[in-house]
């Protein structure tokens, strides 16, 4: 168990739909990292949080927007919802998040997204 | 633009032999991180091993090593006394800042069968 939190842990939802995915990170972590797994683009980074902060952005589409809470956990919310969408979501953890690459990330164990 | 590339889409030993999975990364930078991550049935994503680039000594970690060679910017991960339990998909990813961040960029993944 990697401490990292993530519900739910499967998701169903129609074309167009809003769906809104969460993640509370390990005890004393203050970076949150979201990525997308898919068949077709393998690991994708999506967007970095550090104590409530965008600190770095990857290919996250626009309809596609996050949020770090002062109790530190993070939100990811996907809108208009397309096929193309359906992938696994994962949500990682680091304790800090700039000054230096050799931070750890711990992984939650994702929310499988289903867009029909 | 940093790539990471895995040359070998999928790969199989048998249960106690060794086996090695390579990974090519393309950078500019002269200090950075590399990490390998394992991914099973589960779907977890779960930290192997980590490398500094700054460091010669190749990194360990019980039956797993690295063979890091700068110059060549390869990062190969050797699997020793190979385990059921080993099979999985294995990700060779790279560490850099991004804006005022970090970000993981991770190769396509090498999927390792442990035949008994």
């Amino acid at each position: 168990d990697s401490g990292v939190t993530q519900t739910p842990k499967h998701l169903i939802t129609a074309t167009g739909q809003r769906v809104t995915l969460r993640c509370s990170p390990r005890s004393g972590d203050l970076s949150v990292y979201w990525y997308q797994q898919s068949l077709d683009q393998g690991l994708q980074f999506l967007i970095q949080y550090y104590n409530g902060e965008e600190r770095a952005k990857g290919n996250i589409l626009e309809r596609f927007s996050a949020q770090q809470f002062p109790d530190l956990h993070s939100e990811l919310n996907l809108s208009s919802l397309e096929l193309g969408d359906s992938a696994l979501y994962f949500c990682a953890s680091s304790v800090g998040g700039q000054a230096s690459t050799n931070e750890k990330l711990f992984f939650g164990s994702g929310t499988q997204l289903s867009v029909l | 633009a940093q790539t990471v590339t895995q040359s070998q889409p999928e790969m199989s030993v048998q249960e106690a032999e060794t086996v090695t999975l390579s990974c090519t990364y393309d950078t500019s930078e002269s200090n950075y991180y590399l990490f390998w991550y394992k991914q099973p049935p589960s779907r977890q994503m779960i930290l192997v091993i980590r490398q500094e680039a700054y460091k010669q000594q190749n990194a360990t970690e019980n039956r797993f090593s690295v063979n890091f060679q700068k110059a060549a910017k390869s990062f190969s991960l050797k699997i020793s006394d190979s385990q059921l339990g080993d099979t999985a998909m294995y990700f060779c990813a790279f560490m850099k800042h991004v804006n005022a961040g970090n970000m993981l960029t991770f190769g396509g993944g090498t999927r390792l069968m442990v035949k008994p």
